[in-house]
Order: C-alpha cells, then structure tokens, then sequence
C-alpha cells in the first residue's frame, strides 16, 4: 500500500542532545513536508523540499535540520539549538506544480524531552 | 501572502446535531482550500477539497463544505453529528509556492 511512514511514533531526548524523525514515502511524490504541531497552534511549516538535494525554511526552522538525499526520504533532525522540541511531528507529501492536491501526511511522532 | 483562519479553537455539539465549522480565507489568487481531520496521536486525513468550478464540495463521512467567495468563507457542516466524528479539524490554503498553510484548528466535541 502506498503511503507515508513515521518512525518512531514515541521519541525521548535529554536536553542537549540531537535526534533524527524519519519520513519514508512511497507514493512517488517530489515534495515532501515537515510541520511542528503544538495545542492550540495548528500546523506549523518547519521545512520542505520540492526537488531531491534541495530544501527551503518554512516558518519555524530554527534548530532544525534536514536532507533529501533520496526522493523516498525526508528526515528531521531535531538539535540541541531547538529550545523547546516537546511536540508532534508530522511529515508529509504532496506532488509538485499542481495546486488543487492535496497533501498526504504520516501518523506523525510525538517527541518529549526529558 | 495566503492565510485561513479558523473562528472557535473547541466546538460541542450534542449528538445528532448540525455541526458548522467556520473558516475564512485570505487570498490574492484563487485559493485552493481543504479540510482535514485528525484523531488523537494520528495524521491528518483529507476530508474535503476546493479546487474550482461547484462551490458546495462534498466529502468523506458525511461532510462537506460551501466555498462563498463573497464572504471569503469556506464553512465545513455535517447535518447530523455522531459520536465518531470528536476529533480536531483543520482548514488550510496551498499558496502561490505549493505549501499548505493551516488554521489553527478547531476540536468537536460530540455530547451524547
């Protein structure tokens, strides 16, 4: 079945320490999403990639990093920089160029530090 | 630049009721708009989208959602609501760079 894969779904970091979501996708999409998700605050864009070896900042990247080696991956690493990192990650994928489709997300990993 | 917002972060319902989900839109093109939902710890699933042509859009589980272009609005309503659908719903815009932005939500509550 086509779709997009998070891992883990549960995630504990110390303070101080970098961590690194998966996002795999087999639904042949060129771009793929990151979004941070607080209570009460929606979606926010943290980064996404249209093109394999190319990513932009979205809204919130600051002490975030990611890569885009392979069209099938998108992985976030959350770094010591990022002051506040107890959230819920949601990756997703869409395809590129066509306004009227929609985006496809993953079950998403909830990130506590401890 | 693109933007929705979302009026009532909670709404409750008893079950059985209309359930109305507002949204408004701001957009310099055409705006592409969509409604999402998502039960706790998961993903966000597609409900319904706007795209052009019909203005009433119907979507999955009874949902569906009128595009006013003259209120700016793109409300989300269910005739009868039903205990499976508390969850939290999101509006959302793709922009002129093919991002998604969201509202920050609104969580139905369904009384029974």
């Amino acid at each position: 079945d086509g779709g997009i894969t998070q891992s883990p779904k549960y995630l504990f970091r110390k303070e101080g320490q970098n961590v690194t979501l998966s996002c795999e996708q087999n639904l042949n999409h060129d771009a793929m999403y990151w979004y941070r998700q607080d209570p009460g605050q929606g979606l926010r864009l943290i980064y996404y990639s249209q093109i394999v070896n190319d990513f932009q900042k979205g809204d919130i990247a600051e002490g975030y990093s990611v890569s885009r080696e392979k069209k099938e991956s998108f992985p976030l690493t959350v770094t010591s920089a990022q002051k506040n990192p107890t959230a819920f990650y949601l990756c997703a994928s869409s395809i590129v160029g066509v306004r009227n489709t929609e985006a496809f997300f993953g079950q998403g990993t909830r990130l506590t530090v401890v | 630049a693109q933007s929705v917002t979302q009026l009532g972060s909670h709404v409750s319902v008893s079950e059985g009721a209309l359930v109305l989900l507002r949204c408004n839109y701001s957009s310099s093109v055409p705006p592409y708009l969509f409604w999402y939902v998502q039960y706790p710890n998961q993903g966000l699933q597609l409900l319904l989208k706007y795209t052009t042509g019909a203005t009433l859009v119907k979507g999955i589980n009874g949902f569906e959602a009128e595009f006013k272009k003259s209120e700016t609005s793109f409300h989300l309503t269910k005739p009868s609501a039903h205990m499976s659908d508390a969850a939290e719903y999101f509006c959302a815009v793709m922009d002129s760079s093919y991002k998604l932005i969201f509202g920050s939500g609104t969580r139905l509550l369904v009384r029974p």
